[in-house]
C-alpha cells in the first residue's frame, strides 16, 4: 500500500464548476501538506502549503487538512480552462526533507 | 528568470551510455533535491543536499546513480550504464533551510533510453 493515495482520474468538469481534489495517507507522522499543479511536460508548481490541520485559502483555491481522518483536499472555485492540469498532493514528516507525492489527478475544465 | 533551471531539457541516449544532468537552484536556496517522475506517477525522492553535503539518499538511487553539488551551488546527477527503466523525468527542486519551507521545482530533464 502506498503512503499517499490519490485518485488519478481523469476528472472532467464544466467551466465555472467547483472542483474537489483529495488525497488520503497512512503515515500519521506527516505534518506538512502541499498541493502542486503540473502542466504537461513541465515541472510541478507549488499552489498551496499548509502545516498540520486546518484550512487555508488563496484566491480561488482552498486547502483543507483533516489529520484525524488522514485526509486532505483542494477546492478550486470558479474553475477556468487554464486550471486544466495534473494536481499532485505532497506531504512530509516534521524534520524530514523528502516530499512524498500522490499519483496525481488529471483535471480538465471544459469551456 | 530567477527560478530553478535544468539542462538539458531533453536527452535521448542508447542503453549502456552514461548521461549527466545539471540543476541550478534559486540563488539564495541552500537545499537542493532530486526527484524522478515516471509517466502517470508522482515524483519520487532520490536525494538531497544541504550546501555541498549530500545528506540523504533514497534506496531508489542505485550504484549507477551519483549526484554531486560542488561548492554548494549547482548540482549534477549522473547515470552510468543507462537502462530502459531509467527513462523518466528527472526533476530538481530547491528550498531554504528551516523548520518550515517550500520546495520549488525546475522544468525537469526528460530522459529517453532506447
Amino acid at each position: 500500500q502506498k503512503e499517499v493515495e490519490q485518485d488519478p482520474g481523469p476528472l472532467s468538469v464544466p467551466e465555472g464548476a467547483i472542483v474537489s481534489l483529495n488525497c488520503t495517507y497512512s503515515n500519521s507522522a506527516f505534518q506538512y501538506f502541499m498541493w502542486y499543479r503540473q502542466y504537461s511536460r513541465k515541472g510541478p508548481e507549488l499552489l498551496m502549503y499548509t502545516y498540520s490541520s486546518g484550512n487555508k485559502e488563496d484566491g480561488r483555491f482552498t486547502a483543507q487538512v483533516d489529520k484525524s481522518s488522514k485526509y486532505i483536499s483542494l477546492f478550486i472555485r470558479d474553475s477556468q480552462p487554464s486550471d486544466s492540469a495534473t494536481y499532485l498532493c505532497a506531504m512530509r514528516r516534521l524534520g524530514a526533507q523528502k516530499l512524498v507525492f500522490g499519483q496525481g489527478t488529471r483535471l480538465t475544465i471544459n469551456p | 528568470d530567477t527560478g530553478v533551471s535544468q539542462d538539458p531539457r531533453h536527452k535521448i541516449t542508447k542503453r549502456g551510455q552514461n548521461v549527466t544532468f545539471r540543476c541550478d537552484p534559486i540563488s539564495e536556496h541552500n537545499r537542493l533535491y532530486w526527484y524522478r517522475q515516471t509517466l502517470g506517477q508522482g515524483p519520487e525522492f532520490l536525494t538531497y543536499f544541504q550546501n555541498e553535503a549530500q545528506l540523504e539518499k533514497s534506496r531508489l538511487l542505485s550504484d549507477r546513480f551519483s549526484a554531486e553539488r560542488p561548492k554548494g551551488s549547482f548540482s549534477t546527477l549522473e547515470i552510468q550504464r543507462t537502462e530502459q527503466g531509467d527513462s523518466a523525468m528527472y526533476l530538481c527542486a530547491s528550498s531554504v533551510s528551516g523548520s518550515s519551507y517550500e520546495q520549488y521545482f525546475g522544468p525537469g530533464t526528460r530522459l529517453t533510453v532506447t
